[in-house]
């Protein structure tokens, strides 16, 4: 099974808002309701920002929310802020054998 | 507030073994997940299986099956991941991470701070 596919890179000014996307198929992203987001900056941890699509830990800003819609999720950072140019990463259960597949990553770049 | 503590960076010759540990801080060891991913020089995560210490058994990435096996000491909250047979391709930072795999939810939080195996001649 492919990972799923995200863009290379993104970029935008503060302020705005953004929309990375990440797409899979009918076996992961389509099938189950069970997709995080994680927020990676260089030479440290990833950090969990979603799960189950659309929830937010406590700890996270309501600046990042997240969305699916058949088989691509998507996650939105708006009032983006220089501290959000980071890596990030999506992630899919994709069943009892396979279980967990990420994409590649996007790298987000604040102008 | 939980938090992972991994062991040190190490650099294994190709066919060796690898063992790493993943201490935990704060409650509720047993009933969750502790999972291992990685991360190649410049590539995305790869998530590698995992084990519910309650439970004892563990699930693995189709990937790895057969070369790496993943425990934990409930006695120490320590988890485990041995991997076998590195070759340079096993060079990577891998991770700890408590979470839940499964129609249950999927979440990986928090995560260890990692650590780098670099397998060379």
């Amino acid at each position: 099974q492919s990972a799923l596919t995200q863009p290379a890179s993104v970029s935008g000014s503060p302020g705005q808002s953004i929309t990375l996307s990440c797409t899979g198929s009918s076996s992961d992203i389509g099938a189950y309701n069970l997709v995080s987001w994680y927020q990676q900056h260089p030479g440290k941890a990833p950090k969990l920002l979603i799960y189950d699509v659309n929830k937010r830990p406590l700890e996270i800003s309501d600046r990042f929310s997240g969305s699916k819609s058949g088989n691509t999720a998507s996650l939105t950072i708006s009032g983006l802020q220089a501290e959000d140019e980071a890596d990030y990463h999506c992630c899919s259960y994709a069943g009892n054998y396979i279980y967990v597949i990420f994409g590649g990553g996007t790298k987000l770049t604040v102008l | 507030q939980e938090q992972l503590v991994q062991s040190g960076p190490d650099l294994k010759k190709p066919g060796s073994s690898v063992k790493l540990s993943c201490k935990a801080s704060g409650d509720s060891f047993n009933t969750y997940a502790i999972n291992w991913l990685r991360q190649a020089p410049g590539q995305g995560l790869e998530w590698m299986g995992g084990i519910i210490p309650l439970f004892g058994t563990a699930n693995y990435a189709p990937k790895f099956q057969g070369r790496v096996t993943i425990n934990a000491d409930e006695s120490t909250s320590t988890g485990y991941m041995e991997l076998g047979s590195l070759t340079s391709d096993d060079t990577a930072v891998y991770y700890c991470a408590r979470g839940r795999v499964g129609t249950t939810g999927l979440w990986f939080d928090p995560w260890g701070q990692g650590t780098l195996i670099t397998v060379s001649s």
